[in-house]
């Protein structure tokens, strides 16, 4: 079935570094969207992104989603202690619509 | 904006007892509901799809008459969770899609139910 990995699982940065989180799907993908989860928290989207080679960006986030629509990159320039939580991305394949969730990259800033 | 609202927020249950869970659309109609779970520093596991009207879609492994899901209007499903075992404890999130919005695909989550069966 389809799968969706995304890496690293952990990022320890200090406030005012940069980081990035890699998604990688297994087939062809519609759509990819990303969202962010505090801890105890639920995932609040943060963007979708549809067409091959799209870059979009959100203030300091900057989200790629790759020429063969099947990897996907979130990238925080500047990070700070509010950027902390899990990010995960979640493609959508050409069939079922059924949004599949890759494994989530815990990002923690020290200040 | 789109809120999607879970009852209860958290719930703990002796083990053998069912659990109802539920999942509202509070300003949008949802043709579609879904059901995740999450376990500690772990990814959001699709369950099982809930269409209005129809029986749910589950995923392979989800034990359907386990996990009884029932979307009964275009802002409410329910997901029951029968003879809850401790293994059963997890975080549960429903998700919703905008009926308007099914051109964008986005989709909304609850708040979550975190359950503990003790």
């Amino acid at each position: 079935g389809q799968q969706v990995m995304q890496i690293p699982q952990y990022q320890h940065v200090q406030e005012g570094e940069d980081f990035t989180t890699y998604c990688n799907s297994s087939t062809t993908l519609s759509n990819i969207q990303w969202y962010k989860q505090r801890p105890g928290g639920h995932p609040v989207f943060l963007i979708q992104l549809v067409k091959s080679g799209e870059v979009k960006k959100q203030k300091r986030l900057t989200f790629q989603f790759g020429e063969a629509k099947k990897n996907s990159s979130l990238h925080i320039t500047a990070t700070q202690t509010t950027d902390v939580g899990t990010y995960f991305c979640a493609g959508r394949n050409n069939q079922g619509g059924k949004l599949i969730f890759g494994q989530g990259t815990e990002l923690s800033v020290k200040p | 904006g789109a809120v999607v609202s879970q009852h209860p927020s958290w719930v703990i249950c002796k083990s053998g007892t069912s659990v109802k869970i539920e999942c509202r659309s509070l300003d949008f109609q949802a043709t579609t509901m879904f059901w995740y779970r999450q376990f500690p520093k772990q990814s959001l596991m699709l369950m099982a799809t809930s269409n209005e009207g129809s029986k749910a879609t589950y995923e392979q492994g989800v034990e359907k008459d386990k996990f009884l899901i029932n979307h009964a209007s275009l802002t409410l499903s329910t997901l029951t969770v029968t003879s809850a075992h401790p293994e059963d404890s997890s975080f549960y999130i429903c998700s919703a899609r905008d009926l308007a919005g099914e051109a964008y695909n986005e989709q909304f989550f609850g708040p979550g139910t975190r359950l503990t069966v003790l």
